[in-house]
């Protein structure tokens, strides 16, 4: 069984500032994780994901994530804010073999403070 | 390339009416997933295509819902007698293999009254 956790579903930031959004998994196998992003009324966007190998994963947008196997974690971060950040960001989690879907978290509304 | 597509972009129905979701992948894509997105259950996996193996089911809601994928290319999400609580954002993603990331439609709205 998996399970994602997205601490906060709304956050706040002003523009310039870091950004950091939360994402906790729980899983019995070894996971692949993803950060997906959904502008309003699109579809998802993929941002970044890890599978195997380094544990810094870059994106696009200048998003990244680390991957923490000892605190089961997958947190997203931008070092400065932009107003076109201002989106809907969903984490999301699966097996590393078998069982394709993904588990997502219940996302968090990134909101820009100009 | 053309990404995955989905129509009807937004869908009004009757309660009790039937109603199909179009879903065109990426070509090439051997994998294809529909997932649901709604306020009180967030983004939840319904069924799963790859290749010419038995589909996954095991996210369907109950036995009103049902998809078919034709020719290992479109796929159509039929639901039988449409309920409120069937009202949300029905998501498409396809990918190249399954084990290869999922790519994501626009989504079909479907609000029932």
């Amino acid at each position: 069984a998996q399970s994602v956790t997205q601490l906060g579903s709304h956050v706040s930031v002003s523009e310039g500032a870091l950004v950091l959004l939360r994402c906790n998994y729980s899983s019995s196998v070894p996971p692949y994780l993803f950060w997906y992003v959904q502008y309003p009324n699109q579809g998802l966007q993929l941002l970044l994901k890890y599978t195997t190998g380094a544990t810094l994963v870059k994106g696009i947008n200048g998003f990244e994530a680390e991957f923490k196997k000892s605190e089961t974690s997958f947190h997203l971060t931008k070092p400065s804010a932009h107003m076109s950040d201002a989106a809907e960001y969903f984490c999301a989690v699966r097996p590393s073999f078998g069982n394709e879907k993904l588990t997502f978290g219940t996302g968090t509304r990134l909101t820009i403070i100009p | 390339g053309a990404g995955v597509s989905q129509s009807p972009s937004n869908k009004v129905t009757e309660k009790g009416k039937d109603v199909e979701l179009r879903c065109d992948p990426i070509s090439g894509h051997t994998a294809l997933y529909w997932y649901r997105q709604s306020l009180g259950q967030g983004l939840e996996f319904l069924i799963y295509f790859q290749g010419n193996s038995a589909p996954d089911k095991s996210g369907l809601p109950s036995d009103r819902f049902s998809a078919e994928r034709t020719g290992g290319s479109v796929s159509t999400l039929t639901i039988q007698r449409t309920q409120q609580e069937d009202s949300a954002v029905y998501l498409c993603a396809s990918s190249l293999y399954s084990a290869d990331t999922q790519y994501f439609g626009p989504g079909t709205r479907l609000t029932v009254l």
